[in-house]
């Protein structure tokens, strides 16, 4: 069975750095054609996807966050980490990890299994 | 911002079918598959189709999607009280060095 838990702090204040950690089970991010994204979702608005790292280390941003995005594995841990700088109350969401077994072609790329999600509030 | 359009909200009574249309552009649609996931109240979204057409494991044969050039549609045929839910189509977007693109949404309400 497949699982991924979402796991990082509720609360952080603006300008601060958010670490959210996804740990999965039931497969390995080692095998080809294996990927992790995080995706997050403001109150009452639509899905936005942030990031994505793949078996082979290979890596995407959101185009419009790349420069405050960075994302890692652990396969050893079998963990994924997502860093995110300068941090503001625009950023209120709830943060989702989900896996992907199509990497080796974007073209058909989809996530078929996601967490259950973290809610993170960004407020001084 | 999203750029894939939905229509904000569809409804329809139990049993009628419900249709939802998805619009991109050649950069996305127009040059992969189409995804649509459905996300239930307070719950995670769920993958519903992928590769335009393809229902995971366990998914109803009321659900289908279709696509034709920048856009795509998915039908909910005999609509269920359990199909209430914001629908999203998404897919790969082959600009700017590749990103996941999701559209806008859309609520499904059964009266």
């Amino acid at each position: 069975q497949v699982t991924l838990r979402e796991s990082g702090p509720a609360l952080v204040k603006p300008t601060q750095t958010l670490t959210l950690t996804c740990t999965f089970s039931g497969f390995s991010l080692s095998s080809s054609g294996m990927s992790v994204s995080w995706i997050r979702q403001p109150p009452g608005k639509a899905l936005e996807w942030l990031a994505r790292i793949d078996w082979d280390d290979d890596k995407y941003y959101r185009t419009s966050l790349k420069t405050r995005l960075t994302i890692s594995k652990d396969t050893s841990k079998n963990q994924v980490v997502l860093k995110m700088t300068n941090m503001d109350p625009v950023d209120t969401a709830t943060y989702y990890c989900a896996r992907s077994t199509v990497a080796t072609s974007n073209k058909y790329y989809h996530m078929d299994v996601w967490g259950k999600g973290t809610t993170v509030t960004v407020s001084a | 911002q999203s750029v894939l359009t939905q229509a904000p909200s569809a409804s329809g009574t139990p049993g009628q079918r419900v249709t939802i249309s998805c619009s991109g552009s050649s950069s996305n649609i127009g040059s992969n598959s189409v995804n649509w996931y459905q996300q239930l109240p307070g719950t995670a979204p769920k993958l519903l189709i992928y590769s335009n057409n393809q229902r995971p494991s366990g998914v109803p044969d009321r659900f289908s999607g279709s696509k034709s050039g920048t856009s795509a549609s998915l039908a909910i045929s005999g609509l269920q009280s359990e199909d209430e839910a914001d629908y999203y189509c998404a897919a790969w977007d082959d600009s700017l060095n590749g990103n996941y693109v999701f559209g806008t949404g859309t609520k499904v309400t059964v009266l």
